[in-house]
């Protein structure tokens, strides 16, 4: 099975922007592992935000954009808020089959 | 409102088998995969299984192929997962997820505990 990296923490001043990254273990990221980005909170269930690279669902914040970048998937964030620390996970498909990245925890400070 | 949500953990001993259950509402059922995922106590996500919207292709992760069993039943809007042959290292938050292979993964439910231990 395949393996998904991401970095474990990232930080980022408020107002700042901050890009996390999501590779795979069988070469360069493209759009036929479908990337996905999820945001969790502490004891809140994850919270699908990008889906196919760059498509964002209705309720995720504008100062979110997905991208390829480098061969790997990257999720930036635009302006930083308080509320947007978290951890952040990458998912990939490979022919039906998801894996997970570790998780990127991102601090606001 | 769209929502899903899950039913059926609790604790089981290593080798037993438990039935989670996924209720869907607020859409229409058959028209999307469905996905389960857990997370074990203070750790990341990990993918578990999907089936189509059909119903005829179900993945699984490696680790579960063989011992886990996904299906659905659309004319209850519900989507199952089997456990069998439990271990310990089982022992996670299970989410119940609408959609997967062929439709867009959104959202997710707020999870069942399965919990095995002697």
């Amino acid at each position: 099975q395949a393996v998904v990296t991401q970095e474990p923490s990232l930080t980022v001043s408020p107002g700042g922007t901050v890009t996390l990254t999501c590779g795979s273990s069988t070469g360069a990221v493209t759009s036929g592992l479908f990337p996905y980005w999820f945001q969790q909170k502490p004891g809140q269930a994850p919270r699908t935000l990008i889906y196919d690279i760059s498509k964002k669902h209705s309720w995720a914040p504008a100062r979110f954009s997905g991208s390829l970048l480098g061969g790997k998937a990257a999720l930036t964030l635009s302006g930083a808020q308080p509320e947007d620390e978290a951890e952040y996970y990458c998912a990939l498909y490979y022919s039906g089959v998801g894996v997970f990245g570790g998780g990127t925890k991102l601090t606001v400070l | 409102e769209v929502q899903v949500v899950e039913s059926g953990g609790g604790l089981e001993q290593p080798g037993g088998s438990l039935r989670l259950s996924c209720a869907g509402s607020g859409f229409t059922f058959s028209n999307y995969a469905m996905s389960w995922a857990r997370q074990a106590p203070g750790k990341g996500l990990e993918w578990v299984s999907a089936i189509t919207a059909s119903g005829d292709t179900t993945y699984y992760a490696d680790s579960m192929k063989g011992r886990f069993t996904i299906s659905r039943d659309s004319s209850e809007n519900t989507v199952y997962l089997q456990l069998n042959s439990l271990r310990v290292e089982d022992t996670a938050l299970y989410y119940c997820v609408k959609g997967g292979w062929g439709t867009p993964v959104d959202i997710w439910g707020q999870g069942t505990m399965v919990t095995v231990s002697s």
